[in-house]
């Protein structure tokens, strides 16, 4: 079955950028679209974006300044990089497959991402 | 941006009771929404999407209903596994969005 696995480091500082690796297993990286979700510590979740592997992306508005998604085909990965980060972005950071561009199955176990200096 | 408004914030069902999870949407989003199921520790988990189609290994007792601006997930007979938050979320317009969760407890 699908099995996806987020990588990354773990603390962030202020200021600079966050970028988080998802390892696709299970499905080519091709079939799909693939997208990035966060969850601050004890709040609800946001969807920061989603990528094709042919470099089509959509990005939440309230992030699209700061975020960059990409795919890279020759490993199955697709990864994350949120620029000039706060507090803010302190979040357990998600990866999950998009089924038909609308729902999320399945996600990757996330990876707790805090920024602090 | 659509805003989903989830409620209650916590349900109390005692086992073998039928829980029942309202989800109202700022705009319609017509059947387009789905129903996550999450765990402490865990990664979301998809029950119900187009509404009330249960996904692959989704038990029985599980249900979704609703289109337009309500939905409901109807749990029919609350199991010890069952007790989690859950959240809905709607794909009919960009950006995705999620509900603030119903986190269902013990009574």
């Amino acid at each position: 079955q699908v099995q996806l696995q987020e990588s990354g480091p773990g603390l962030v500082k202020p200021s600079e950028t966050l970028s988080l690796t998802c390892t696709v297993s299970g499905a080519s990286i091709t079939t799909y679209f693939w997208s990035w979700i966060r969850q601050p510590p004890g709040k609800g979740l946001e969807w920061i974006g989603h990528v094709f592997h042919r470099g089509s992306t959509n990005y939440n508005p309230s992030l699209k300044s700061r975020v960059t998604i990409s795919v890279d085909t020759s490993k199955n990965q697709f990864s994350l990089k949120l620029s000039s980060v706060t507090a803010a972005d302190t979040a357990i950071y998600y990866c999950a497959r998009v089924e038909n561009l609308d729902w999320f199955d399945p996600w990757g176990q996330g990876t707790l991402v805090t920024v602090s200096s | 941006e659509i805003v989903m408004t989830q409620s209650p914030a916590t349900l109390y069902v005692s086992p073998g009771e039928r829980a029942t999870l309202s989800c109202r949407t700022s705009q319609s989003v017509s059947s387009s929404l789905a129903w996550y199921q999450q765990k402490p520790g865990q990664a979301p988990r998809l029950l119900i999407y187009a509404a009330s189609t249960r996904a692959t290994g989704i038990p029985a007792r599980f249900s979704g209903s609703g289109s337009g601006t309500e939905f409901t997930l109807t749990i029919s007979s609350l199991q010890s596994e069952d007790f989690a938050l859950y959240y809905c979320q709607q794909y009919n317009n960009w950006p995705r969005t999620f509900g603030q969760g119903t986190k269902v407890e013990i009574k």
